[in-house]
């Protein structure tokens, strides 16, 4: 069965950097585009980032351009978000996506358990 | 871009039907067929439960209806029961890459 496992989240200090990795089973891994999504403690779902199936082509959400970079290994079925510069804000549980069909219709249709990263001096 | 608008709150007895609205603007919602709907209970990961505006994954009862009117997007749940009662999330394509969440509904079944 499809599984998309996050690891890499914990505490670090504002500005400071942390790697996620979300490691995918259960379906061709290479075949499909893959998003980073996170949720605030008490809040709601918001889109980070998005990457094509090959890597080609990577989108961020305006509030992490320039900080976060999505990327992907596909000889281990494993995506990444590097998140440099982290803010108090970025607080949130990052949750990896798979997307059925169009890369940014939004149509989430497996999504990892999610992993907390808590950014606090 | 501007988050979708959700009402914060919903409730309905069991068996009665309720709606939840997503209301977008004409460079999203109201643009694009690609509304999607996710039901997501305490402590749990998002499920998909509408893509593309009307479509429902395998697996999803349904009881669980998507449609659209201009700008505003809505889900309906039919013949509610207990285990609907969850926090459910609307997003869009926004154009440019992007894409949108609504700010979430919290259901209640009374």
């Amino acid at each position: 069965q499809v599984q998309l496992v996050e690891s890499g989240g914990g505490v670090v200090q504002p500005g400071r950097s942390l790697r996620l990795s979300c490691a995918a089973a259960g379906f061709t891994f290479s075949t499909y585009g893959i998003h980073w999504v996170r949720q605030a403690p008490g809040k709601g779902l918001e889109w980070v980032a998005v990457i094509y199936y090959d890597g080609s082509n990577k989108y961020y959400a305006d509030s992490v351009k320039g900080r976060f970079t999505i990327s992907r290994d596909n000889s281990k079925s494993t995506l990444y978000l590097q998140m440099n510069s982290l803010r108090v804000e970025d607080t949130a549980v990052y949750y990896c996506a798979r997307v059925r069909g169009q890369l940014l219709s939004g149509a989430f249709d497996y999504w990892g358990q999610g992993t907390l990263v808590t950014v606090s001096s | 871009q501007s988050a979708l608008t959700q009402p914060p709150s919903a409730s309905g007895s069991p068996g009665q039907s309720v709606t939840i609205s997503c209301t977008g603007t004409s460079s999203d919602v109201g643009y694009y067929n690609y509304v999607s709907w996710f039901q997501q209970h305490p402590g749990k990961a998002p499920k998909l439960m509408i893509y593309e505006v009307t479509k429902r994954p395998s697996g999803v009862p349904d009881r669980f209806s998507g449609s659209k009117s201009g700008n505003t997007a809505s889900l309906t749940v039919s013949g509610l029961q207990a285990e609907d009662e969850a926090d459910y999330y609307c997003s869009s394509y926004a154009g440019s890459y992007i894409v949108i969440f609504g700010g979430g509904t919290k259901l209640t079944v009374l």
